[in-house]
C-alpha cells in the first residue's frame, strides 16, 4: 500500500516569492493534516481536514498561508509571500477515521529554504 | 495549553546498554503515541498507548503509560546501532474542533558500537 506522498521534496525560493506544496494521502484516509517542523523540534499542527472541511486551522498564519483539499483527497498548502522564517520542513499526514484520534501516517515532507 | 516534555533531548549510548526516554505531559489525555524519525525521513509510528498501565513491546523497544503521573517511558534494551534515530512522543488532546496531537521536542539518540 502506498504511503503519504508529498511533492516537491525540496524547494529553494527567494523571500517574497510564492510556494506551494502538494500532498496525496493514503487511499481511503478521511483526515489530512499539515504540520510544520523546525529543526530540532517536534511537528506543530497547521491545519486539519476531515474530508474536504478544515476543522482546525487555528495555528495557520492566515495572512500568508492558505490550504485546500478539493474533493476530500489531495491537498495543497500555499505560502504567499514567503518569509525567511518560513524555512522548515512541511509534513503532511493522514489518518483513517475522523476526530483526530487515530494513528497518523506521515509523508516524507517538503524541505523549504527561503533565501 | 498542553505541554509535552521529553528528556533527555540528546542521548549517546553504547551498543548493548539499556536506557529509558521519558515523556511528561501537563494535562489529562487518554492516548499517547511514540514515533521514530530517521534523518531526512518521515515519522514512523511505533506505539499507541490507550490506557493507564498500558505496555507495548516491539523488539528491543518497550513503551509504557502512567496516566495518573502523566508520564510515558520508552525503554531500550540492549541497544543496537540500527536504533539510532530521533524519537518523539505525541499526546492526544480532545476538545472538539481542536482535537489533535501535541509533540515533544524529540530525543536524538545515537548508539555507538
Amino acid at each position: 500500500e502506498a504511503g503519504v506522498v508529498q511533492s516537491p521534496r525540496y524547494k529553494i525560493i527567494e523571500k517574497k516569492q510564492p510556494v506551494a506544496f502538494w500532498c496525496n494521502p493514503i487511499s481511503g484516509h478521511n483526515t489530512l493534516y499539515w504540520y510544520l517542523q523546525n529543526l530540532g523540534q517536534g511537528p506543530e499542527l497547521l491545519i486539519r481536514y476531515e474530508n474536504e472541511e478544515a476543522v482546525d486551522d487555528s495555528q495557520l498564519p492566515k495572512d500568508r498561508f492558505s490550504a485546500e483539499r478539493l474533493k476530500g483527497v489531495d491537498s495543497t498548502l500555499k505560502i504567499q509571500p514567503a518569509e525567511l522564517g518560513d524555512s522548515a520542513v512541511y509534513l503532511c499526514a493522514s489518518s483513517l477515521g475522523l476526530g483526530g484520534k487515530e494513528t497518523q501516517y506521515f509523508g516524507p515532507g517538503t524541505r523549504l529554504l527561503v533565501l | 495549553e498542553l505541554k509535552v516534555e521529553q528528556n533527555p533531548l540528546f542521548l549517546s549510548m553504547q551498543e548493548g546498554k539499556n536506557y529509558t526516554i521519558y515523556c511528561n505531559y501537563s494535562t489529562t489525555s487518554d492516548r499517547l503515541y511514540w514515533y521514530r524519525q530517521d534523518p531526512g525521513k518521515s515519522l514512523e509510528s511505533l506505539f499507541v498507548l490507550l490506557s493507564n498501565g498500558a505496555v507495548k513491546q516491539e523488539g528491543r523497544l518497550m513503551a509504557s503509560l502512567d496516566t495518573k503521573a502523566r508520564l510515558s517511558t520508552l525503554h531500550i534494551t540492549a541497544a543496537v546501532h540500527d536504533l539510532s534515530a530521533t524519537y518523539f512522543c505525541a499526546v492526544f488532546q480532545g476538545g472538539g474542533s481542536a482535537d489533535g496531537l501535541t509533540f515533544g521536542k524529540g530525543t536524538h539518540l545515537i548508539i555507538q558500537p
